[in-house]
């Protein structure tokens, strides 16, 4: 079946640091790939997506491309703030069914 | 994009009761799906429940344990039954997108505290 790993965490950064978080996927069919940030207390939000190869997504400075080639999917950010600090999970999409890695924990320390 | 709304946002409830959690869409739907999130982990399929057949549960998960109803396009619920400690969760109902890229909307979901 699908599965999703995600690099683990948590993750501490200084402010305007540069973030990465990694993701892998296997699929058998041809999955949409998407980031998915969750604050604290609050729900989960849709950060940025790519339907195909090749396709980057992109939101709030944050940048992922789909690599079908390694199977990849990983989380970007040039420069980290202090509000950014959430719970980031990767995920894909077939058929209207997600599978959702682990997340990872980041906190952005001023 | 779908507007989710979902009854109660959280509860607090004893061992043995059993909890129905309600989801509304603005759109009418094919496919609904249910989601847990336990504390401090990942979200986890339940259920994906059509409307006018029987829900379709994952692995590790029961009808029994989690009836689940679909009476029309835009309206779900999710009951968790004879609670423990152990569902203590999120759980969150969510709906394919219109636009054919895979997209998931999700609803706000449901604090459950299981004394």
């Amino acid at each position: 079946g699908d599965s999703v790993t995600q690099m683990e965490g948590p993750v501490t950064l200084s402010e305007e640091a540069f973030l990465t978080i990694n993701c892998t996927y296997t699929a058998t069919g041809y999955p949409s790939l998407f980031w998915y940030v969750q604050y604290p207390g609050e729900g989960l939000q849709l950060l940025l997506k790519a339907t195909k190869a090749d396709d980057k997504g992109s939101n709030k400075g944050f940048e992922a491309t789909y690599r079908k080639e390694t199977t990849s999917f990983h989380l970007e950010k040039g420069s980290v703030q202090v509000s950014d600090s959430a719970v980031y999970f990767c995920a894909l999409s077939d058929r209207g069914k997600s599978t959702f890695g682990d997340g990872t924990t980041l906190t952005v320390k001023p | 994009s779908a507007v989710i709304s979902q009854k109660p946002s959280r509860d607090i409830c004893q061992r043995g009761t059993s909890l129905t959690i309600q989801c509304q869409v603005d759109s009418q739907v094919t496919m609904m799906f249910w989601y847990r999130q336990q504390p401090g982990q990942s979200l986890t399929l339940i259920a994906t429940a059509n409307q006018g057949s029987e829900a379709t549960y994952e692995s590790g998960f029961v009808i029994d344990k989690f009836p689940i109803s679909r009476p029309n396009l835009t309206f779900s619920t999710l009951t968790v039954s004879n609670m423990s400690p152990e569902d203590s969760s999120i759980y969150l109902c969510s709906v394919p997108g219109l636009a054919g890229d895979n997209e998931q909307f999700f609803g706000p979901g449901t604090r459950l505290t299981v004394l």
